[in-house]
């Protein structure tokens, strides 16, 4: 079975510096993998998603995740975060040889940007 | 493009009560959509997937005669919360699959934000 496991559940980082969210996965297949956003009383946002094309995934609003096969990590960076990225994230894994392709989310990690 | 609309956003109702929430699909047709449930801090747990015209699939755990999900068109479902209780508050979402899309893509609606006095 598919599982995410996001390493911390809440990130701060000053305004303008580097933003690293981690996750691991575990899938039997090959999984297609996901990061979501989510702002306070808003639905979830795709910000990127790969599915073996290219290990390094661009996503909007600046953000990228790398696919290393070897970590079974899919990490979401942003060289720069603005007070605007505050919000949850989700990383998200699906499994391609699924029938329904269930989506399953990690726990979430909630970026925190300070001015 | 493929925006998911939830109604109502937020709904406070006795215990006892039953409570409909509805999600269209505004700009696409659904083949399918599924049902979220997110407690405070946590993540999404999925609560059923419904194909349009057909029985509503529920994961384990999930009471189908407490969740009724109905998928009568391809722009809208609904899920029904039937005599609800105050351990059934809760953020519930939910999301669409176009048609012809791939498996894994779903669009997600804002959530409801349930809570049962």
């Amino acid at each position: 079975a598919q599982s995410v496991t996001q390493l911390d559940s809440h990130v701060s980082v000053s305004e303008g510096t580097p933003v690293l969210l981690r996750c691991n996965y575990s899938s039997s297949y090959s999984p297609s993998l996901f990061w979501y956003v989510q702002h306070p009383n808003k639905g979830l946002q795709l910000l990127l998603k790969y599915t073996s094309a290219a290990t390094l995934v661009k996503g909007i609003n600046g953000f990228e995740a790398e696919f290393k096969k070897s970590e079974t990590s899919f990490h979401l960076t942003k060289p720069s975060a603005h007070m605007s990225d505050a919000a949850e994230y989700f990383c998200v894994v699906s499994d391609l040889n699924s029938g329904n392709t269930p989506l399953v989310f990690g726990k979430g990690t909630r970026l925190s940007v300070i001015a | 493009g493929a925006v998911v609309s939830q109604h109502p956003s937020w709904v406070i109702c006795k215990s006892g009560t039953s409570v409909k929430i509805e999600c269209r699909s505004l700009d696409f047709q659904a083949t399918t959509m599924f049902w979220y449930r997110q407690f405070p801090k946590q993540s999404l747990m999925l609560m059923a997937t419904s194909n349009e015209g057909s029985k509503a699939t529920y994961e384990q755990g999930v009471e189908k005669d407490k969740f009724l999900i109905n998928h009568a068109s391809l722009t809208l479902s609904t899920l029904t919360v039937t005599s609800a209780h105050p351990e059934d508050s809760s953020f519930y979402i939910c999301s669409a699959r176009p048609r012809d899309a791939p498996g894994d893509t779903q669009y997600f609606g804002p959530g409801t934000r349930l809570t049962v006095l």
